[in-house]
């Protein structure tokens, strides 16, 4: 079974203190792995998608990298309207996404 | 930048009452998803949906749940006699010029709440 854990659950960090959040699974055939940003009472918006182990994508004040069994989500000089949960679903056959329980980033000025 | 939309954005329904979710998904995307996310609890695929049919599908989606594309633009979800665990936050995503794989963009979904 398709299993995704993100850690921390939660991270508060001042404005300008850079962190990274962690998105660790376990697929039986990875064909992409994705972050989204969510806001309370909204969809999930989409942040990134990796695809191959090595492959890194930027946007603004975020950087997603991707291991074998791991991505991260890198948080640079974060300023409190980057505070939202961020997810990492992985995408396996026919589409399906399996999502993570998501780290919840509070970022105080 | 197109999104997805759904109608509505909160519904509440009686316990064995039937329910139609309703999604507008982005136009030129060629599959369809439905998730829902329990309070507090993470996002679970139900459905995914491309050529007229159902690719995958979860444990949670029984009997009691099916999916349509009645018209080519619109992708609905029905819960047939819906139970108070049937409470939860629905979302609707698209996805996929070419290949399954591409990002999935999600509406804001609905809020469903079973008395």
């Amino acid at each position: 079974e398709d299993q995704v854990t993100q850690s921390p659950e939660a991270l508060r960090l001042q404005e300008g203190e850079s962190s990274s959040l962690n998105c660790s699974y376990t697929v039986s055939g990875l064909r992409g792995l994705f972050w989204y940003r969510q806001d309370p009472g909204k969809g999930p918006e989409f942040l990134f998608t990796l695809y191959s182990a090595g492959e890194e994508k930027e946007k603004e004040r975020l950087k997603a990298t991707l291991t074998k069994k791991e991505s991260f989500l890198h948080i640079t000089a974060p300023k409190p309207e980057d505070s939202a949960t961020y997810l990492c679903a992985v995408n396996t056959n026919a589409g399906k996404s399996t999502f993570g329980d998501g780290t919840t980033l509070t970022v105080k000025p | 930048e197109p999104e997805v939309t759904q109608t509505p954005s909160h519904q509440v329904t009686q316990m064995g009452q039937e329910v139609i979710l309703r999604c507008v998904p982005i136009s030129n995307h060629l599959y369809f998803y439905w998730y829902r996310q329990i309070l507090g609890q993470k996002v679970e695929f139900l459905v995914s949906f491309y050529n007229n049919e159902i690719s995958e599908k979860s444990e949670i989606f029984d009997d009691q749940f099916s999916v349509e594309r009645p018209d080519g633009s619109n992708f609905t979800l029905k819960i047939r006699s819906t139970k108070l665990e049937d409470s939860a936050m629905y979302f609707c995503a698209s996805g996929g010029t070419v290949y399954s794989n591409q990002p999935q963009h999600f509406g804001d979904g609905t809020r469903l709440s079973i008395l």
